[in-house]
């Protein structure tokens, strides 16, 4: 199974500050690589597809990038709805691994 | 509107079985893959098993295979998860999720809670 690890595992901010959450796959998985934001005691929202395909709807502050084996989610300015847990998959083989997600508090 | 709506969730027995069903609205469902994912109490994402437009691909993770069954019903636009001999690491919250290749869940239910425990 491809194994992917994200940093940090938690991470402290404050509304406005940019924010970089990284995800390495054990393996290449060229760009299938899909990025949820999950906020407690809800069901995990698509947030971005390939790597860097923003979902429709969401919002233009969040991006993507990397290929191969490593990716990072950007957020640019932190909105006060962004403080969540993040998590990335790989979507290019089976069984579809996720990383054991970034939780982001607010400082 | 795209809806998926689960149900089946309780408390069952260690050893014991339990079907959790999903019924989808708002797009035509025999066009997508439909997973299961599962959340341990305080814990991360488990991708657990999907099938395939027509229900003749499944797929499963090591964990579940031989103890669950996924199927569907096009005509009711309805997943299902057959659980058997359960243990106590099946306790989760239970999502269905419409899947779309090499892209991911799209679309997720609000998620039905299993719980394993005597």
């Amino acid at each position: 199974d491809i194994q992917l690890t994200q940093s940090p595992s938690s991470l402290s901010a404050s509304v406005g500050d940019r924010v970089t959450i990284t995800c390495r796959a054990s393996q290449d998985i060229n760009s299938y690589l899909a990025w949820y934001q999950q906020k407690p005691g809800k069901a995990p929202k698509l947030l971005i597809y390939a790597a860097f395909t923003l979902q429709s709807g969401v919002p233009s502050r969040f991006s993507g990038s990397g290929s191969g084996t490593e990716f990072t989610l950007t957020i640019s300015s932190l909105q006060s709805e962004d403080f969540a847990t993040y998590y990335c998959q790989q979507v290019k083989s089976y069984p579809p691994t996720f990383g054991q997600g970034t939780k982001l508090e607010i400082k | 509107e795209v809806q998926l709506v689960e149900s089946g969730g309780g408390l069952v027995q260690p050893g014991g079985s339990l079907r959790l069903s999903c019924v989808a609205s708002g797009f035509i469902f025999n066009n997508y893959y439909i997973s299961w994912v599962r959340q341990a109490p305080g814990k991360g994402l488990e991708w657990v098993a999907n099938i395939g437009q027509d229900g003749s691909e499944e797929n499963y993770v090591d964990s579940v295979k031989g103890r669950f069954t996924i199927s569907r019903d096009n005509a009711e636009n309805s997943l299902y998860l057959q659980m058997n001999s359960l243990r106590a690491e099946d306790t989760a919250v239970y999502y269905c999720a419409r899947t779309r290749e090499y892209v991911g869940h799209d679309y997720w239910g609000q998620g039905t809670l299993v719980t394993v425990s005597s």
